[in-house]
């Protein structure tokens, strides 16, 4: 049973630079989540997706926006990278019906 | 506005000593808190689920346990291999998943 994954593992960028990052759910699942991770905090809600919708979002920036395709599969684009986006990039996967998220291995992003 | 607060902030433990990590939390309305284990530079990895007061849930060392106001992840006999941050969350709905900054355990043989 495939868990979620995520592409790339590693990305440089320079400020300014546009970046878009890629997640496929774990199997059966519906519901795609995004989280930003800096070093040594929490990850922070940036959106979630259902039904290609965005049903929820936290306190990020227009810059951050993404989309679901139809086999539930996510992006996650952000544009005009400042250093402060330099971040683990976790992307999470549910069923709508349900609480639990599970998480991919994580985009770490360095923006120089 | 939902926290998460966490402690202690680093643990360093002895092989085969137990102890236990604290979360304590504001939310309007829980519809879950969770616990998640992260190995550095990693994804967290699912550990527990728990929905209402005086549920406890187990695996392996570590057993979980939760009240009104907080929940506390207990490691028993603790091996080298258990050393990991440990990161708890909760759901009450306004956001998916609320995190605390974690504890980073170092277990010590």
């Amino acid at each position: 049973d495939a868990g979620v994954t995520q592409s790339p593992t590693h990305l440089i960028k320079t400020r300014g630079q546009q970046v878009t990052l890629r997640c496929s759910p774990k199997s059966g699942h519906d519901t795609v989540s995004w989280y930003q991770q800096a070093l040594g905090q929490g990850p922070q809600f940036i959106f979630q997706y259902y039904e290609e919708e965005e049903r929820q979002r936290g306190n990020f920036p227009d810059r951050f926006s993404g989309h679901q395709f139809p086999n539930y599969s996510s992006e996650l684009n952000v544009n005009a990278l400042l250093l402060g986006d330099s971040a683990l990039y976790l992307c999470a996967s549910s069923l709508v019906s349900e609480e639990t998220q599970y998480f991919g291995p994580g985009t770490r992003l360095l923006v120089l | 506005e939902d926290q998460v607060t966490q402690s202690p902030e680093a643990l360093r433990l002895q092989e085969g000593e137990s102890s236990s990590l604290n979360c304590s939390y504001t939310v309007s309305g829980l519809r879950g808190l969770f616990w998640y284990r992260q190995d550095p530079g990693k994804g967290p990895e699912f550990l527990f689920t728990l929905y209402s007061a005086g549920e406890e849930k187990e695996k392996e060392r570590l057993k979980a346990t939760l009240t009104k106001k907080e929940s506390f992840l207990h490691i028993t006999a603790p091996k080298p291999e258990d050393s990991a941050t440990y990161l708890c969350a909760v759901n009450s709905g306004n956001t998916p998943l609320v995190f605390g900054k974690g504890t980073r355990l170092s277990v010590i043989a």
